[in-house]
């Protein structure tokens, strides 16, 4: 079954600890994004890659770090000095199509701070 | 980064009833995407649009890219329950990789 999985589903971290939400897709797209979602508030962009072994910071990539070194994974690290770090987070992938593009999402995780 | 202005924020209707919601922007955008996000979950993709002035169907679901480029209407025809959710808009502009998303319009119907 194609699509985007995103793991672990629920994640707590504790004051200065670093943490990995991996992000896994299987659609062959060659990009793909991180984003920040908090309520009541739209998605805000962390990092894209549009290609592996390349990556750009977004709005809001301050204490985020992200590695691209295959195709299929794209997996996004939330480092100590991102100070309020709790939040939703949705990995995404591109489909460049003839018509035009489109943007797929993943079931998103759930990170809190303990 | 930019923002999409979408409104309205919330609604709460009667089952079978219709509903509009639109987003706006002062940028013209090359695609328009509308998503459905339940709480807690992804958003999943409801209707894309890449043409201006093109109207798309999918079920109860219409929507229509605006001609000026810099907007989009979303409607849902004889609501139900299960259309409960955020719908949100997704707008690319394709020199610059990036898309701008409307902060939501939470749906709320009831039986």
């Amino acid at each position: 079954d194609g699509g985007i999985t995103q793991s672990p589903k629920y994640l707590f971290r504790k004051e200065g600890q670093n943490v990995t939400l991996s992000c896994e897709q299987n659609l062959n797209h060659d990009a793909m994004y991180w984003y920040r979602q908090d309520p009541g508030q739209g998605l805000r962009l962390i990092y894209y890659s549009q290609i592996v072994n390349d990556f750009q910071k977004g709005d809001i990539a301050e204490g985020y770090s992200v590695s691209r070194e295959k195709k299929e994974s794209f997996p996004l690290t939330v480092t100590s000095a991102q100070k309020n770090p709790t939040a939703f987070y949705l990995c995404a992938s591109r489909r460049d199509g003839i018509s035009g593009n489109t943007i797929y999402f993943g079931e998103g995780s759930w990170l809190t701070v303990v | 980064g930019q923002q999409l202005n979408q409104s309205p924020q919330s609604m709460f209707i009667q089952e079978g009833e219709d509903v509009s919601m639109n987003c706006t922007s002062s940028s013209i955008f090359n695609t328009w995407l509308w998503y459905k996000q339940d709480p807690g979950e992804g958003p999943v993709l409801l209707i894309a649009l890449y043409k201006a002035g093109e109207l798309t169907s999918n079920g109860r679901l219409t929507a229509q890219f605006g001609i000026t480029r810099k907007d989009s209407f979303l409607n849902i025809s004889a609501s139900i329950p299960s259309d409960v959710g955020i719908y949100f808009c997704a707008g690319l502009v394709y020199n610059f990789n990036k898309f701008y998303f409307g902060s939501g319009t939470k749906l709320n119907v009831k039986p």
